[in-house]
């Protein structure tokens, strides 16, 4: 079952712009991770965020964690050509399961 | 330092076959998970592998099998084929209880 939910599903903007994914989730968790997956091959780890932090920035990246609204963001800044790819939020559910549980991913096509 | 590798690419098979795919993990990882994830799904836990046993497991049948050796290499086995286990397998790596690394995964199709 789908753990996380990313909203919206698809995502179009023009190279400069930003891009903002939302990440809702159901029970409780560990930590929230980020992962980008270029034309269905393998995810590339983005970021992580622990459920004690509420921001964390990486380069073009700022992510936030609202544990109180269970749900989270991912803000790319100045966006390019290459940033086109799908998202994906996974989280380890709280309690000592590390299996990553991801929701269905935004898919973002910036146009140059 | 080579990542996550997996083997192979792409791998065609019938219904009721059986299919090895196969995993080697980024150097000083120990852990290794498997994830399937069909055409526009977000991909779905399969089990986790460390210390050579089956530490967690997510839902599926028990045709899926697998296995991890003394060198933390991993094999993801699946028997009597159905249409429906085409996906992209994706298998990952990590030390325990840090951020698990994906591999290019491997394409099955199952005709």
């Amino acid at each position: 079952s789908q753990q996380g939910e990313e909203d919206p599903q698809a995502l179009s903007i023009q190279e400069g712009e930003n891009a903002t994914m939302n990440c809702s989730y159901k029970t409780s968790i560990n930590n929230l991770q980020w992962y980008r997956q270029n034309s269905g091959r393998g995810l590339v780890h983005l970021i992580l965020i622990r459920s004690n932090e509420r921001e964390k920035h990486s380069g073009r990246l700022r992510v936030t964690l609202d544990t109180s609204k269970k749900s989270s963001s991912l803000l790319i800044t100045a966006s390019r050509a290459a940033d086109t790819a799908s998202y994906f939020c996974a989280t380890d559910v709280q309690g000592g399961s590390e299996k990553l549980v991801f929701g269905k991913g935004t898919k973002l096509t910036v146009n140059p | 330092d080579a990542g996550v590798t997996q083997s192979p690419t792409h791998l065609i098979k019938t219904r009721g076959q059986q299919v090895t795919l196969r995993c080697s993990p980024k150097s000083g990882h120990d852990t290794v998970s498997w994830y399937q994830q069909a055409l526009g799904q977000g991909p779905q836990f399969i089990f986790q592998y460390y210390e050579e046993e089956e530490r967690q497991r997510g839902n599926f049948p028990d045709r899926f099998s697998g296995h991890q050796f003394p060198n933390y290499s991993s094999e993801l086995n699946v028997n009597a084929l159905l249409l429906g286990d085409s996906a992209l397998y994706l298998c990952a790596s990590s030390t325990i209880k840090n951020i698990q690394y994906f591999g290019a995964g491997t394409r099955l199709s199952v005709l």
